[in-house]
C-alpha cells in the first residue's frame, strides 16, 4: 500500500544537537510539507516542497533545515538553534496537479528534549 | 488572507448524541475545504472534502458537512456519536492557485457512555 513513512517515532535531543526527522512517501506525489503540532496550536507550517530540489519556508522556519534531493524524501533536521523543540512533527504529501487534492500525512514523530 | 476558526476547542457528547464541531473560514476566492480527523498519537485522516460540486458534503465514518458560502461556514456533522469518534477534528482550507492549506487550531470530540 502507499503512504508515508516517518521515523522514528520518538527521539530525544540533547542539548546543542541536531537531530533529523525522516520522510517517505511512496506515493509518487511531487509536495511535501513538514508541520510541527504543539497542544492547541494546530499545525503550523514549517517547511514545504513543490518539486525536488526546491523548498520553501513556512510559517516558523527558524531553527529548522530541509533538503529534497530525492522525489520520494524530503528529511527535517532541528537543529540547536530551534531553543524549543519539544513537539509532535507531522510529515505530509500531496500531488501539485489538483490543488483540491488532500495531503496524506504520516504518523508523526515526538521529540522530547533529554 | 486565508485562515479558519474553530469554535470550541473541546466538544462533548453523549453516545447517540448529534454531533456538531463548528467551522468557519476566510478566503477572498472561492475556498476549498477539508476536515481531518486525527486520533492519538497518529497523523490526520481525511473525512471530507468541499471542492464546489455540492454544499453537503458526506464524507467516512457516517459524517457530513455543508458547505454556506453566506456564512463563511463549514461544519462538520454527525447525527449519532460512536464512542470510536473521540478524536480531534481539524477544519483546513486552501485557496486555488496555492499550495498551502491553513488548518484550524483543532476541535477535541469527547463522547460520553
Amino acid at each position: 500500500d502507499g503512504g508515508i513513512t516517518q521515523s522514528p517515532k520518538y527521539l530525544f535531543r540533547k542539548e546543542g544537537q541536531n537531530v533529523t526527522l525522516s520522510c517517505e512517501q511512496n506515493l509518487n506525489h511531487d509536495a511535501m510539507y513538514w508541520y510541527r503540532q504543539d497542544p492547541g496550536q494546530g499545525l503550523r507550517l514549517i517547511y514545504y516542497s513543490q518539486i525536488v530540489n526546491d523548498f520553501q519556508k513556512g510559517d516558523i522556519a527558524e531553527g529548522y533545515s530541509v533538503s529534497r534531493e530525492k522525489k520520494e524524501s524530503f528529511p527535517l533536521t532541528v537543529t540547536s538553534a530551534q531553543k524549543n523543540p519539544t513537539a509532535f512533527y507531522l510529515c505530509a504529501s500531496s500531488t501539485s496537479r489538483d490543488i483540491n487534492q488532500p495531503q496524506h500525512f504520516g504518523d508523526g514523530t515526538r521529540l522530547s528534549i533529554l | 488572507a486565508q485562515s479558519v476558526t474553530q469554535l470550541g476547542s473541546h466538544v462533548s457528547v453523549s453516545e447517540g448524541a448529534l454531533v456538531l464541531l463548528r467551522c468557519n473560514y476566510s478566503s477572498s476566492v472561492p475556498p476549498y475545504l477539508f476536515w481531518y480527523v486525527q486520533y492519538p498519537n497518529q497523523g490526520l485522516q481525511l473525512l471530507l472534502k468541499y471542492t464546489s460540486a455540492a454544499t453537503l458534503v458526506k464524507g467516512i465514518n457516517g459524517f457530513e458537512a455543508e458547505f454556506k458560502k453566506s456564512e463563511t461556514s463549514f461544519h462538520l456533522t454527525k447525527p449519532s456519536a460512536h464512542m470510536s469518534d473521540a478524536a480531534e477534528y481539524f477544519c483546513a482550507v486552501s485557496e486555488t492557485g496555492g499550495f498551502k492549506t491553513i488548518f484550524g487550531a483543532g476541535t477535541r470530540l469527547f463522547v460520553k457512555a
